[in-house]
């Protein structure tokens, strides 16, 4: 199927640590991408490939990879990472070429 | 760096069309892959389209078959992307994002976003 399925909202204490989780059959072929968005802005990318950072994110921010699912996960989270998070791979059942996971609305309390 | 820079916020009535545009700086447009993304309000991203390199040609959602299109004017380094026969449910910020075309494929560069409305 070409969906990716991810938490529709989760919530994590200031300074502690989250992970986000992201399921679909293509992450068994394909890496998946990150990426967080902020009220009113663009998405922005935090994590690429197998765990990988564009320069400029903090390095709170990882991925990693089992199976049909991925995982962003923030050690140490801080009230600026309070926002939505996306998952995105390229489809293998080839419906559709790009996918985007459902996001995940991050509270940190 | 690659900077995107999108066209203005747009009103529209049903049926007609639109068409958004994407200024790319710091490089050209034929060094990139370039991609649309829409968010409806409230909602998630939904990919619509893009050139797809391996293919050398633009790919379309099978979505949005038949009523956008997707070119690019490399001699301005724009992109463009308009979609027709608009109904109420096409209300959304549409972006162009830059797909990286490397080991691993992602979309590294987004524009700031474009807010259609469609309403009579």
């Amino acid at each position: 199927s070409s969906e990716l399925t991810q938490d529709p909202a989760v919530s994590v204490a200031l300074g502690q640590t989250v992970r986000i989780t992201c399921q679909g059959d293509s992450l068994r072929s394909y890496y998946a991408s990150w990426y967080q968005q902020k009220p009113g802005q663009a998405p922005v990318l935090v994590i690429y490939g197998k765990n990988n950072r564009p320069s400029g994110i903090p390095d709170r921010f990882s991925g990693s990879s089992s199976g049909n699912t991925a995982s962003l996960t923030i050690t140490g989270a801080q009230a600026e990472d309070e926002a939505d998070y996306y998952c995105n791979s390229r489809d293998s059942s080839g419906n559709l070429p790009w996918v985007f996971g459902g996001g995940t609305k991050l509270t940190v309390l | 760096q690659v900077q995107l820079v999108q066209s203005g916020a747009e009103v529209k009535k049903p049926g007609a069309s639109v068409k958004v545009s994407c200024k790319v700086s710091g490089y050209t447009l034929t060094e990139l892959s370039m991609h649309w993304v829409r968010q409806a309000p409230g909602k998630g991203l939904e990919w619509m389209g893009g050139f797809d390199p391996e293919d050398g040609e633009t790919i379309y959602a099978q979505k949005f078959q038949g009523r956008v299109t997707m070119t690019e004017d490399t001699s301005t380094d724009t992109a463009y992307m308009e979609l027709s026969s608009l109904r109420s449910e096409d209300t959304a910020v549409y972006y162009c994002a830059t797909l990286f075309l490397g080991e691993e494929n992602y979309f590294d560069y987004w524009g700031q976003g474009t807010l259609v409305t469609v309403s009579s």
